[in-house]
């Protein structure tokens, strides 16, 4: 069985620009995460998706959004972004909720 | 908010010595996650804790949960460079949903 999938691998953007992050999860899990990890704050959580749903939201500004589709596929987006924003992002699937979380590889952004 | 304090941050360490890492948390854990991820790679599941004195074994690595949910150790016995990567544990409780509260981490380096 195929792992998670993210799409693109690395991504290079300018400040003011605005990106989307791609996320296929495992086939059959509905349950969809969102993570930033940097070197400063380390990995945190961004947002939580089942069933097309957003069930949880972490403590990122209104510049982050994201949104799931009937195939239970992600997307981030960023709008206006900056230099803080470089970050390996990483997502996640599960069965369900409160079951375990099989992440991806990261898609990697560097916004210069 | 919860914290996770994991140390070491960085172990560097020659094949077949032994090694722990800690997490200590700000408050009780609801389950105990610990992850290794290696460079260009998401975290992969090593385990799940959630009884308090718990002691798990997977191969060479042995996971402790302290008697008050409140610490976790991990020991590596006779380390080999295929345990390089970045060791982190994590909170998933119910109450966060899929949400996980990560540490920063320990990065492991073994030489051989």
């Amino acid at each position: 069985k195929a792992g998670v999938t993210q799409t693109p691998r690395y991504l290079i953007k300018t400040r003011g620009q605005q990106v989307t992050l791609s996320c296929s999860p495992i086939s059959g899990h509905r349950s969809v995460s969102w993570y930033q990890q940097t070197p400063g704050q380390g990995l945190q959580f961004l947002f939580e998706y089942f069933s097309e749903t957003q069930r949880n939201k972490g403590n990122f500004p209104g510049r982050f959004s994201g949104r799931q589709f009937s195939n239970s596929r992600s997307e981030m987006n960023v709008s206006t972004l900056e230099l803080g924003d470089s970050a390996l992002y990483l997502c996640a699937s599960s069965l369900m909720v409160q079951e375990t979380q099989y992440f991806g590889p990261g898609t990697r952004l560097l916004v210069l | 908010t919860q914290l996770l304090e994991q140390s070491p941050q960085f172990l560097s360490i020659q094949e077949g010595e032994n090694l722990t890492v800690y997490c200590n948390s700000s408050s009780v854990f609801s389950s105990l996650q610990w992850y290794r991820q290696e460079p260009g790679e998401g975290p992969v599941l090593l385990v799940t804790v959630v009884t308090g004195g718990e002691v798990k074994k997977l191969k060479r690595l042995t996971f402790q949960f302290g008697d008050a949910r409140k610490d976790s150790s991990l020991h590596i016995t006779a380390a080999q460079p295929g345990d390089t990567g970045l060791y982190l544990c994590a909170d998933g409780g119910m109450e966060y949903g899929n949400k996980l509260v990560f540490g920063a981490g320990t990065i492991l380096r073994v030489k051989s």
